[in-house]
């Protein structure tokens, strides 16, 4: 079975800029969860999507947002960059139940998406 | 608050030697307890979880963990480290405020372990 897959693994980006990064879930993963890795703040979550609607959000500003398709693929994206904005971005996915609950609680991580702000 | 503590940030290790990584939890309920592994330019890696049950949890790679709940602590332990296992560990406990299965995992700032030989 393909595991969590993200692209681009890595990317440049310029202040001001917008960047948009994809992930595939594992087939049969219907929540899908992002999370922002830094050195100094180490791994944070941005939000969690569960059939296509944003369930939980952490404490990001409204520059980070996210969505998730019908196929549960999701994508983040971050508008206006910023210096600060440099991280490995960790997509997520997880079995639900049919009534959404987590089915067995771990998490299972893509590789990640490396940004450079410049 | 839901919060998860790794007191180090770095664990020393010679191989062939027995190896412990820290962690302690603060929750409300019963906690949700997860250990993570990651590898250089790598994603995190699930290793073994506590959910409810036994107090010793046996998980990927030879390692286990032993759920207290009276110290409240989940530490990571290995009867035998190897060169291969350095790398960065992270504890996590699900936020439990939207409900125990369901909900973003809140993770500990990391121990780097480092194993020679």
């Amino acid at each position: 079975k393909a595991g969590v897959t993200q692209t681009p693994r890595y990317l440049i980006k310029t202040r001001g800029q917008q960047v948009t990064l994809s992930c595939s879930p594992i087939s049969g993963h219907r929540s899908v969860s992002w999370y922002q890795q830094t050195p100094g703040q180490g791994l944070q979550f941005l939000f969690e999507y569960f059939s296509e609607t944003q369930r939980n959000k952490g404490n990001f500003p409204g520059r980070f947002s996210g969505r998730q398709f019908s196929n549960s693929r999701s994508e983040m994206n971050v508008s206006t960059l910023e210096l600060g904005d440099s991280a490995l971005y960790l997509c997520a996915s997880s079995l639900v139940t049919a009534s959404g609950g987590a089915n067995t609680g771990e998490l299972f991580f893509g590789e990640g998406s490396r940004l450079t702000v410049l | 608050a839901q919060s998860v503590a790794q007191p180090e940030d770095q664990v020393n290790v010679a191989e062939g030697n027995p190896l412990t990584v820290k962690c302690t939890y603060s929750v409300s309920g019963n906690p949700y307890l997860f250990w993570y592994v990651q590898y250089p330019n790598r994603g995190l890696q699930f290793l073994l979880k506590y959910i409810t049950g036994d107090n010793l949890v046996k998980g990927s790679y030879g390692f286990e963990a032993e759920f207290n709940k009276s110290q409240t602590s989940f530490h990571l332990k290995k009867p035998s480290a190897l060169v291969s296992d350095s790398a960065l560990y992270f504890c996590a406990v699900r936020d439990v405020r939207y409900g125990g299965s369901q909900g973003n995992l809140i993770f500990g700032k990391g121990t780097k372990l480092s194993v020679k030989p």
